[in-house]
């Protein structure tokens, strides 16, 4: 079972790069999702899906693209890395809350990014 | 919007002994889940407990249980008979039923003391 798959797990960018963190879930999970987690402030949800081809902003979404196109997939985007996105990102997924009992969410390994 | 507080950013405990975190939140909905996950070192994130809204009675799972006052907007994890496994961070994260995301508190710190 290989659940929620994250890539990379470690990554150095300069300031001004642009890259995608990979997700990618194998559970037919409606909804997908997507965290930063730095010391002292938890985990802020960055943007989220509830199924193919919808998505929407979470609470620091500036600076971070998504996309849905299938099910399994939910890539996030830096366009134009900054030093203030060092962080560590996670990806989530869960069913949705209708219709279903299992409502947590599923989580990647993380991706330790440092924009330098 | 739902907001979610964990006011000890980190608490120790001895070992064997029992230690309660707390967790409040705010939101105007009647329906939602509630949930306590472990981060280890590791880093990776693990559920302890999940709570429905619409349940009275207190969820456990084994030496982790729960006591949830709805009314209070109160969701409290207590950990009975630690273990210096317990050691971790522990998030209390909330889920909407309207728009379906979670959110989570910023963590309470757990030092178990041998």
């Amino acid at each position: 079972n290989a659940g929620v798959t994250q890539t990379p797990k470690f990554q150095v960018l300069k300031t001004g790069q642009s890259m995608t963190l990979q997700c990618a879930q194998d559970m037919n999970h409606e909804y997908m999702s997507w965290y930063r987690q730095d010391p002292g402030m938890g985990l802020r949800l960055i943007h989220y899906s509830v199924g193919a081809g919808i998505t929407d902003q979470g609470e620091v979404p500036n600076g971070y693209n998504v996309s849905r196109s299938t099910t399994e997939d939910f890539p996030l985007r830096l366009l134009s890395a900054a030093p203030s996105q060092t962080s560590v990102y996670f990806c989530a997924s869960s069913y949705g809350v209708t219709g279903h009992m299992n409502t947590e969410a599923f989580f990647g390994q993380g991706t330790r990014l440092t924009v330098v | 919007a739902q907001t979610v507080t964990q006011s000890q950013p980190e608490m120790s405990v001895q070992e064997a002994e029992t230690v309660t975190l707390s967790c409040t939140y705010d939101t105007s909905e009647s329906d939602y889940y509630l949930f306590w996950y472990k981060q280890p070192p590791s880093r990776q994130m693990i559920l302890v407990i999940r709570q429905e809204a619409y349940k009275q009675q207190n969820a456990t799972e084994n030496r982790f249980s729960v006591n949830f006052q709805k009314a209070a907007k109160s969701f409290s994890l207590k950990i009975s008979d630690s273990q210096l496994g317990d050691a971790a961070m522990y998030f209390c994260a909330y889920r909407s039923e309207s728009d379906d995301k979670i959110i989570f508190g910023k963590g309470t710190r757990l030092h178990i003391l041998p």
